[in-house]
C-alpha cells in the first residue's frame, strides 16, 4: 500500500519560535496533500489542501500567514507553524491522495507539537 | 455542506462479540464516498473500509462490514468477532464530488473491547 511519512514525530518548542513539519509520500507521487489538526479527544479538522506547484487552499478560519504550506515537489509538502504559541499545541496529520482502488487518502503517522 | 454525525462517544463490548458503530451523513452531492478509519492510541489513521454511494452491495473487508442504508443516510460499521486489538477511536468520513477529494470527519467513537 501507499506509504506516507512525517517528520518529526514529536517536537517541543518555545513560544515564539517556528516549527517545520515534513510530509512525504514514499512510494507514489502526490499532486495533492492535506493537512489536518487534531486536538485531544477531538476529530480531525482539515486545515488546508496542498497542491504541488501552486498555492495551498486554506479552510475557513485557518490563518495562512501562521500556517505556511509549501508543496515544492510531487513527494513533499511542508507545514511551518510560525511564531508558535501554546494554543498551537496539537497533533498535526498529513495525508496524500492517490488514485487507487478507492481514491482514498493515505495518512502519515502524525506529528505531536508542544509549545511551551 | 457535508456533515457526518457519530452519536456514540464511547462503546464497550466484550471480546468476541459483534459491535455496530453508527454513522449518519448529510450531503447534497449526487455522488459521494464513505470511509471508516481506525485510530489507535499511537495516532495513525488506518483505512478500514469504503462504500461508494452507487455501490449496489454493502462493502465488506474481512471482519469489517458496512451497513449502508442510502435512504436513511446511514453507513454503520459492523465489526464481527471483536478482538482486544480493536480498541481504538473509529472515525466515519465522507468525500463528495464538490469537495475536491477533501474528507469530512465525524466526531469519532471510542471503542473499548473488554476481555
Amino acid at each position: 500500500g501507499a506509504v506516507v511519512s512525517q517528520h518529526p514525530s514529536r517536537v517541543i518548542c518555545k513560544s515564539g519560535t517556528s516549527v517545520k513539519i515534513e510530509c512525504r509520500s514514499l512510494d507514489f507521487q502526490a499532486t495533492t496533500m492535506f493537512w489536518y489538526r487534531q486536538f485531544p479527544k477531538q476529530s480531525l479538522m482539515l486545515m488546508a489542501t496542498s497542491n504541488e506547484g501552486s498555492k495551498a487552499t486554506y479552510e475557513q478560519g485557518v490563518e495562512k500567514d501562521k500556517f505556511l504550506i509549501n508543496h515544492a515537489s510531487l513527494t513533499l509538502s511542508t507545514l511551518t507553524v510560525t511564531s508558535a504559541h501554546p494554543e498551537d499545541s496539537s497533533f498535526y496529520i498529513c495525508s496524500a491522495f492517490t488514485s487507487g482502488q478507492y481514491n482514498e487518502q493515505f495518512f502519515g503517522p502524525g506529528t505531536r507539537l508542544t509549545v511551551l | 455542506a457535508q456533515k457526518i454525525t457519530q452519536t456514540q462517544p464511547g462503546m464497550f463490548v466484550q471480546e468476541k462479540e459483534a459491535v455496530t458503530l453508527d454513522c449518519t451523513y448529510d450531503t447534497s452531492d449526487p455522488s459521494y464516498g464513505l470511509f471508516w478509519y481506525k485510530q489507535p492510541s499511537s495516532g495513525e489513521m488506518i483505512f478500514l473500509i469504503y462504500q461508494g454511494s452507487y455501490d449496489q452491495q454493502n462493502a465488506t473487508e474481512g471482519r469489517y462490514s458496512l451497513n449502508f442504508q442510502k435512504a436513511r443516510k446511514s453507513a454503520n460499521l459492523v465489526i464481527s468477532a471483536s478482538q482486544l486489538g480493536d480498541s481504538a477511536m473509529y472515525f466515519c468520513a465522507m468525500r463528495g464530488v464538490q469537495g475536491a477529494q477533501k474528507l469530512v470527519f465525524g466526531q469519532g467513537t471510542r471503542l473499548t473491547i473488554n476481555p
